[in-house]
């Protein structure tokens, strides 16, 4: 079966203190992951993509993601948190249609708060 | 540099009226199409991908169709609008399986 977790409805962290966001994925072959960032009444935002090659990838806003294949995981992660990196976040991965052709399978989404 | 569009941002219709929703996308040819629906936003639903001009699969049987009657336009419709349809519904593209999608504003639609 193809799908994506994310373990946490909503996460709290301090202004300035590091953030992590978890996903977990389930796909045959070759994952290719994603992690979208939604703000209130907008559409998703693309933030970064793991394909292949160096396990940390870097993406926009200083957001930084760490795939590890042996726990299925891709974490979304930023040093320093803003209170402006308050928004709904999604994890993605490449599935399958059920007529063979590639689509995207999003988690349910966390909610991140940061607070003054 | 590319820009996708959809129209209306807002819409309040009542049951059983039609519906059409529009997405285009310029500055890129042939994209992957898709139309989702978030429910109470959160997770996102697929409905409707296309390949191509013509090409529609459907993820979820319901009461909707799409038609992409050009290469970067996409259309959303249902014959008779049900309570269940209201929703935000987001149109995307691609530029192929391995890259990321892009994402409209969005339709907040609202049946009475």
């Amino acid at each position: 079966a193809q799908s994506v977790a994310q373990p946490e409805d909503q996460v709290n962290v301090a202004e300035g203190n590091p953030l992590t966001v978890k996903c977990t994925y389930s796909v045959s072959g070759n994952p290719y992951l994603f992690w979208y960032v939604q703000y209130p009444n907008r559409g998703l935002q693309f933030l970064l993509k793991y394909i292949t090659g160096d396990n940390l990838v870097k993406g926009s806003y200083g957001f930084e993601a760490e795939f590890n294949k042996s726990q299925t995981s891709f974490h979304l992660k930023k040093p320093s948190a803003l209170v402006s990196d308050s928004a709904l976040y999604f994890c993605a991965v490449r599935g399958f249609t059920t007529s063979g052709t590639y689509k995207y399978i999003f988690g349910t989404g966390t909610r991140l708060k940061v607070l003054a | 540099s590319q820009t996708i569009h959809q129209w209306p941002a807002t819409l309040v219709q009542p049951v059983g009226s039609p519906l059409s929703l529009e997405c285009t996308v310029e500055g890129t040819s042939n994209p992957n199409l898709y139309w989702y629906r978030q429910a109470a936003g959160r997770g996102l639903q697929l409905l409707f991908y296309s390949v191509g001009i013509g090409q529609i699969s459907s993820e979820v049987p319901q009461n909707l169709s799409a038609s992409r009657p050009q290469d970067r336009q996409f259309i959303l419709s249902s014959k008779k609008l049900l309570l269940s349809d209201s929703g935000f519904y987001l149109c995307a593209w691609s530029a192929g399986t391995a890259h990321e999608q892009y994402f409209g504003p969005g339709t907040r639609l609202t049946v009475t």
